[in-house]
């Protein structure tokens, strides 16, 4: 599985863009991107997954260079609510789902 | 919108004790999991379980642990002696396909052993 590196903490104001960087440099010609978001007390929650170039869906974008090194979770327009740890992750397919968490970035937004 | 449930929300028990934690996973999904998180660490993968058998199973997840999908909706994650660093919250999670990474984690059960 390819590591990842993110940043720990982070810190927004409410109504800005949030960009989460994640590296992963070893990142294997079938490897997937996923990230998930976890409040406090509460389960982790799937927000996106992508492969290649730009995915977006109600709740983020995610942008992918060409070399797929990296990735960038884009949050548009943060409110409190969107206070949590954002975890990115690389796998490949078909195995058996296993989900491998790392640390994770804290994002708080501030009023 | 279909969500996973867990029960209970809370579990107490004594060292040694055996405790059940219990999971409804979203009706048409096939692929189940359990995960811990102990305080202010890491979600960590126990188990995933498929067609009635264990898919993987990470080295936490020695024989004092099992699972079991006993009926057609609830699927359960037995600690038989508990330790004191088996205190986490625990998470079930459900997924439709096999090998996605888009799985939903239900709230979790959190385990205090005493």
């Amino acid at each position: 599985l390819a590591k990842t590196t993110q940043p720990i903490s982070m810190d927004s104001y409410e109504g800005q863009e949030v960009n989460i960087t994640c590296s992963h440099n070893n990142i294997a010609t079938n490897d997937y991107i996923t990230w998930y978001q976890q409040f406090p007390s509460q389960g982790p929650r799937f927000i996106i997954q992508g492969y290649k170039t730009k995915v977006t869906n109600e709740v983020a974008s995610l942008f992918i260079p060409a070399d797929r090194k990296s990735s960038t979770l884009s949050l548009p327009r943060v409110s409190l609510s969107d206070t949590a740890v954002y975890y990115c992750l690389v796998h490949g397919s078909g195995n058996t789902g296993k989900l491998i968490f790392g640390q994770g970035t804290t994002l708080q937004v501030k009023p | 919108e279909p969500e996973v449930t867990q029960t209970p929300s809370h579990q107490v028990t004594q060292m040694g004790q055996e405790v059940i934690l219990r999971c409804v996973p979203i009706s048409n999904h096939l692929y189940f999991y359990w995960y811990r998180q102990i305080l202010g660490q890491k979600v960590e993968f126990l188990v995933s379980f498929y067609n009635n058998e264990i898919s993987e199973k990470s080295e936490i997840f020695d024989d004092q642990f099992s699972v079991e999908r006993p009926d057609g909706s609830n699927f359960t994650l037995k600690i038989r002696s508990t330790k004191l660093e088996d205190s986490a919250m625990y998470f079930c999670a459900s997924s439709a396909l096999g090998g996605t990474y888009e799985q939903y984690f239900g709230p979790g059960t959190r385990l205090t052993v005493t």
